[in-house]
């Protein structure tokens, strides 16, 4: 069955650190992979997809993610946080039946 | 962008009584809408899967007679937590999609229900 690992739980960085979030998928097929981002008090927003193609993806907010085939990872980075990014975020990878299938979020907490 | 609004965002019941939370699309037709549980600092977990007109599928685990799904419309999907207990206390999302691709197909979600059974 499809599971999605990620290996942060809480993280607190400092604004203008860098940003890398891990996620480990498992799955031998085609892969649909998705960072999720959960302001506080939100609904779930898309940061960034990856279906096929240029394994460096590019999302919203400056955040980028890179999905490595042979280590199974779709890593989630960015290269300066803001206070504004104190979020949870989620990683999830797609089935062909359209269900989502989430890691267990990583919550990020900047400080100012 | 797309919307998918979900009423009510918070309630309060007592053991043994019913709720029913609503999603709607604002914006699109949703063939496809899903009921997922989140607990404190947990992940989602998917309940069920609901197709426009159709039964609802339903994920190993999660009783179909305790969460009725309905999908009446290509805009609304409801889902009743029946004789809610304490134990059913959560927080209740749902989400939807649209277009022939599911797998390919962005879910929108909506911000979520607060249920709280005392």
């Amino acid at each position: 069955a499809q599971s999605v690992s990620q290996h942060n739980h809480h993280v607190i960085l400092s604004e203008a650190a860098s940003l890398e979030l891990g996620c480990n998928y498992s799955y031998g097929g085609t892969v649909n992979l998705f960072w999720y981002v959960q302001y506080p008090g939100q609904h779930l927003q898309l940061l960034l997809k990856y279906f096929s193609g240029d394994p460096l993806v590019k999302g919203i907010k400056g955040f980028e993610a890179e999905f490595i085939k042979s280590k199974f990872s779709f890593n989630l980075r960015k290269p300066s946080v803001q206070w504004s990014d104190t979020a949870e975020y989620f990683c999830a990878t797609g089935s062909n039946t359209g269900k989502l299938i989430f890691g267990q979020g990583t919550t990020l907490q900047v400080k100012p | 962008g797309a919307v998918v609004s979900q009423h009510p965002s918070w309630v309060i019941c007592k053991s043994g009584t019913s709720v029913k939370i609503e999603c709607r699309s604002l914006d699109f037709q949703a063939t496809t809408m899903f009921w997922y549980r989140q607990f404190p600092k947990q992940s989602l977990m998917l309940m069920a899967t609901s197709n426009e007109g159709s039964k609802a599928t339903y994920e190993q685990g999660v009783e179909k007679d305790k969460f009725l799904i309905n999908h009446a419309s290509l805009t609304l999907s409801t889902l009743t937590v029946t004789s809610a207990h304490p134990e059913d206390s959560s927080f209740y999302i749902c989400s939807a999609n649209s277009g022939t691709f599911l797998a390919k197909n962005i879910q929108y979600f909506g911000a979520g229900t607060r249920l709280s059974v005392l």
